[in-house]
């Protein structure tokens, strides 16, 4: 696996404060995501970036900031952390050189009170 | 818009029974497929995935999947599962010279010993 780590893995927080993950990829990936997954949705995209300041929205960006000034990391920003945005965020690289598939980070569980 | 179906959302299974997974995408064009794994509180691992060729590709843990381009399908087979196979499956879909990806709902598989 690509070498993805996430921080926090971990998180509470109370609705209406600003909460920031962060992702961080040792492969140098071009491309990196974040998704969140709820239970009967899968993974949906949030925002993508395909280089250094290079960003997109995704299918359920709506509240949701991202950037990435550097290559290895991409942070997501919830600008009001609302009870809807609690669940499990996921980080994603890719592709591989030659390849088209995406590696994925552990996982943050938000859990916004 | 793009969409990937997953019309089973809860498998049961005994060990050494087969499984067969559906997964449909609709887009006319050509695609990148994808099956992921996420064991129960991992991360989502890539299972297998089809690029061009032929059309039967095998992944890891004796997993195989078969894209049929007039069904608009690439649906996962194992002959016989293990325990260890519980998991949930994804199955994913990226159009053919982008590097967004869109995602089933997830199929639940329980195995039971």
């Amino acid at each position: 696996d690509a070498g993805i780590t996430q921080s926090p893995r971990h998180k509470v927080t109370e609705t209406g404060t600003p909460v920031t993950l962060r992702c961080h990829q040792t492969e140098n990936h071009r491309y990196m995501y974040w998704y969140r997954q709820d239970p009967g949705h899968g993974l949906r995209l949030i925002h993508y970036s395909y280089g250094v300041k290079d960003t997109d929205k995704g299918e359920v960006s709506d509240g949701y900031s991202v950037s990435r000034s550097k290559t290895e990391d991409f942070l997501l920003t919830l600008e009001s952390a609302t009870s809807s945005q609690t669940s499990v965020y996921f980080c994603a690289t890719g592709p591989p050189q030659g390849s088209y598939e995406q590696y994925f980070g552990p996982g943050t569980r938000l859990t916004v009170t | 818009a793009q969409s990937v179906s997953q019309h089973n959302h809860h498998v049961i299974l005994s060990e050494a029974a087969s499984l067969e997974l559906g997964c449909n995408y609709s887009y006319g064009g050509t695609v990148n497929l994808f099956w992921y794994v996420q064991y129960p509180g991992q991360h989502l691992q890539l299972l297998l995935k089809y690029f061009s060729g032929d059309p039967l590709v095998k992944g890891i843990k004796g997993f195989e999947a078969e894209f049929i381009k007039s069904k608009f399908s690439f649906n996962l087979r194992k002959p016989s599962v293990q325990w260890s196979d519980t998991a949930e499956y994804f199955c994913a879909v990226s159009i053919s010279g982008t590097y967004k990806y869109i995602f089933g709902t997830g199929t639940r598989l329980k195995v039971l010993a």
